[in-house]
């Protein structure tokens, strides 16, 4: 059964930087006809894609965050990652990572991250 | 940027009703890459539906979904207890992809 865990700080100081990372287990992350995303859900609100990534490294970005916006992948670690620079209190939410697939079709737990002095 | 509106934005049902949320969109969406997702209180999204009308795996069968182009449903035929939660829909034919409001289904 494939998993997806996300891990990183839980508190982020406004302008700096918010690292994650996507720790996939049950199947490779390097294998074909999969991208993996992250989507994130600031809190009592709707759900919003920041963008995707391949293994070999493409990338897709909402441009509504792309010049703050970074994903990476690791395939010897089996795990892919988020930048995002410049933080405000707006980019506090629940940040998910995804696997697409069939549509979004297995998601990590979450994980909440706040920006606040 | 392709824009969902669902409706309605809160449904108060009974178990055992027939359940109908509603997906629009701003523009056609290609090749039907439609999704429906279900949301409990402090957990992730299940996507329930992919391709406007499939059932992802484990899916129970009240669950149905419909439509192409612009108009999408889903339909809940006879709700259960654990069915009243928060559901998106969720384009991924064009990027952004981008994710409806939600619709709340409460209790009546």
């Amino acid at each position: 059964q494939l998993q997806l865990q996300e891990s990183g700080p839980g508190l982020v100081r406004p302008s700096e930087t918010l690292s994650l990372t996507c720790t996939v287990s049950g199947g490779s992350i390097s294998r074909s006809s999969y991208y993996w995303g992250w989507i994130r859900q600031p809190p009592g609100k709707g759900l919003e894609w920041i963008g995707n990534i391949y293994y070999t490294g493409s990338t897709y970005y909402n441009p509504s965050l792309k010049s703050r916006v970074t994903m990476s992948v690791d395939t010897s670690k089996n795990q892919f990652s988020l930048k995002l620079t410049s933080v405000t209190a707006a980019d506090t939410a629940v940040y998910y990572c995804a696997r697409q697939g069939l549509a979004l079709d297995y998601w990590g737990q979450g994980i909440l991250a706040s920006v606040s002095s | 940027e392709l824009v969902l509106t669902q409706s309605p934005g809160t449904l108060s049902l009974s178990p055992g009703e027939r359940a109908t949320l509603s997906c629009g969109a701003s523009q056609s969406i290609s090749s039907s890459n439609l999704a429906w997702y279900q949301q409990k209180p402090g957990q992730a999204p299940r996507l329930l539906i992919y391709g406007a009308s499939s059932r992802a795996t484990g899916i129970p069968d009240r669950f149905s979904g419909s439509g192409s182009g612009t108009d999408f449903t889903l339909t809940i035929s006879r709700l259960e207890p654990e069915d009243f939660a928060v559901y998106y829909c969720q384009q991924y034919g064009s990027s952004p992809y981008t994710f409806g409001q939600g619709t709340r289904l409460d209790v009546k």
